[in-house]
């Protein structure tokens, strides 16, 4: 069964940065789309962005066009978000989640991220 | 792009037939099979439970079914069972030509009585 673990979540101030990973196992990351959806406190799904298998496509919801970048790297089974110029919008719990036949299909178990001064 | 519609709440019995609607538009839902549903239990992450409007992946009850009509996809529990007490979301894909890539309902509180 896939394995997902986000980390890098945390407190940020109004402007800042932060960078999401997340570590896939038991699973053949290089050949799959990755996306993230964040989930702001007591609200619904949004998705975020996505990765094509080999990097070379990404999509990004309006909202973060600009300011996020979504990358991966297959050598390490990894997933990043970076995230900058964050706002108080931007606070959620960020998913990691692959993407396979138009669904989403595993989730980690999420990494919040507060954006206050 | 705006959020598919869903009920916010729905509630039923034990044993019992409930059905969530989602409704989109004929950019999204009316346009592609890609329609999928995800359960959310308190505190945990979302689980895929229907896909492509009505397959279910492998190890999902068979109590869940999904299904499409024009531009509303609907989700069905049949023999409502305790543990199915959850937010449910549906999804859509919008197409690449969009801002948006894929659009989720506001989600729905299903209350097992």
């Amino acid at each position: 069964e896939v394995q997902l673990a986000e980390s890098g979540g945390g407190l940020a101030q109004p402007g800042g940065s932060l960078r999401l990973s997340c570590a896939v196992s038991e699973f053949t990351f290089s050949a799959y789309w990755m996306s993230w959806v964040r989930q702001a406190p007591g609200k619904g799904l949004e998705w975020v962005a996505n990765i094509k298998e080999d990097g070379s496509l990404q999509y990004y919801v309006d909202s973060v066009k600009g300011r996020f970048t979504i990358s991966r790297d297959n050598a390490k089974n990894s997933l990043y978000l970076q995230m900058n110029s964050l706002t108080g919008e931007d606070t959620a719990i960020y998913y990691c989640v692959t993407h396979s036949n138009w669904r989403f299909d595993s989730w980690g178990q999420g990494t919040l991220v507060t954006v206050s001064s | 792009q705006s959020a598919l519609t869903q009920p916010a709440s729905v509630s039923g019995s034990p044993g019992q037939t409930i059905t969530i609607s989602c409704t989109g538009t004929t950019s999204d839902i009316g346009r592609f099979i890609y329609v999928s549903w995800y359960q959310q239990h308190p505190g945990k992450a979302p689980k895929l439970i229907i896909s492509e409007v009505s397959n279910r992946p492998s190890g999902v009850s068979d109590r869940f079914s999904g299904s499409r009509s024009g531009n509303t996809a609907s989700l069905t529990i049949s023999g409502l069972q305790a543990e199915d007490e959850a937010h449910y979301y549906c999804c859509s894909y919008t197409g690449s030509g969009t801002s948006t890539l894929w659009i989720f309902g506001g989600g729905t509180r299903l209350t097992v009585l």
